[in-house]
């Protein structure tokens, strides 16, 4: 079973409705994160959070939301989704002193 | 912003033969990290540099971090068909805080042909 499990992985939606993109990890890691990926553009930092009580904006936090209900578990909103929204999201979990990130297989999004 | 730039953008080479990946950042870093990507899947971690190291090895990846000029390499010695992915840099600019938050490159694309 995968370490960090993105839930769905595939969604298509239309304009102006809500979404929640889901993410749990196993891995016991105090760090989560959520990147947006678009082609040409690489990963950009939407929201991330280094404990459950501890909620950051990334660089591109608009339109977005996050709640963070346990260790394990950290969902990615969008109230109202827009076409620009269109991309591929990725979880990663992290652990305080070792630097690297672990990913999930990606939430593929499109807004119509 | 992104920190990273990666360079080239897409790299087509015959296997056995060695694929170099340039990566140029803006600020001072703690670490710098690459990633492997295959097509539309996720992120997996590579290898980790730290600002104070000058080269590091692992398996047939070899990394070179140059603070003086912002900048790092990646080679794939030997490469393999299976190599073919996107390879991207991170840096975690977040020095002596104790967190990490990495920022990404916007990544080359390795093309290993058999």
């Amino acid at each position: 079973d995968a370490d960090v499990t993105q839930t769905p992985r595939n969604r298509i939606t239309k304009t102006g409705k809500r979404i929640m993109l889901e993410c749990s990890q196993t891995k016991g890691h105090d760090r989560m994160y959520w990147y947006r990926q678009d082609p040409g553009l690489g990963l950009r930092l939407i929201y991330y959070s280094f404990d459950v009580k501890d909620i950051n904006k990334g660089e591109i936090s608009d339109g977005y939301s996050v709640s963070r209900q346990a260790q394990a578990k950290f969902s990615l909103s969008l109230e109202s989704a827009i076409p620009n929204q269109t991309a591929l999201y990725f979880c990663a979990t992290g652990r305080q002193g070792t630097g690297e990130l672990f990913f999930g297989e990606g939430s593929r999004l499109t807004v119509l | 912003s992104q920190q990273g730039e990666e360079d080239p953008q897409a790299l087509s080479i015959q296997e056995g033969e060695n694929a170099t990946m340039n990566c140029s950042y803006k600020t001072s870093i703690n670490n710098l990290q690459w990633y492997r990507q295959n097509s539309g899947r996720g992120l997996v971690h590579l290898i980790l540099i730290r600002s104070n190291e000058r080269e590091k090895h692992s398996g047939r990846l070899r990394v070179t971090l140059d603070t003086s000029k912002k900048s790092s390499s990646l080679l794939i010695t030997a490469s393999r068909a299976a190599d073919t992915a996107s390879y991207f840099c991170a840096t975690d600019a977040s020095l002596n805080t104790g967190f990490q938050k990495l920022v990404f490159g916007t990544g080359t694309r390795l093309l290993v042909s058999p």
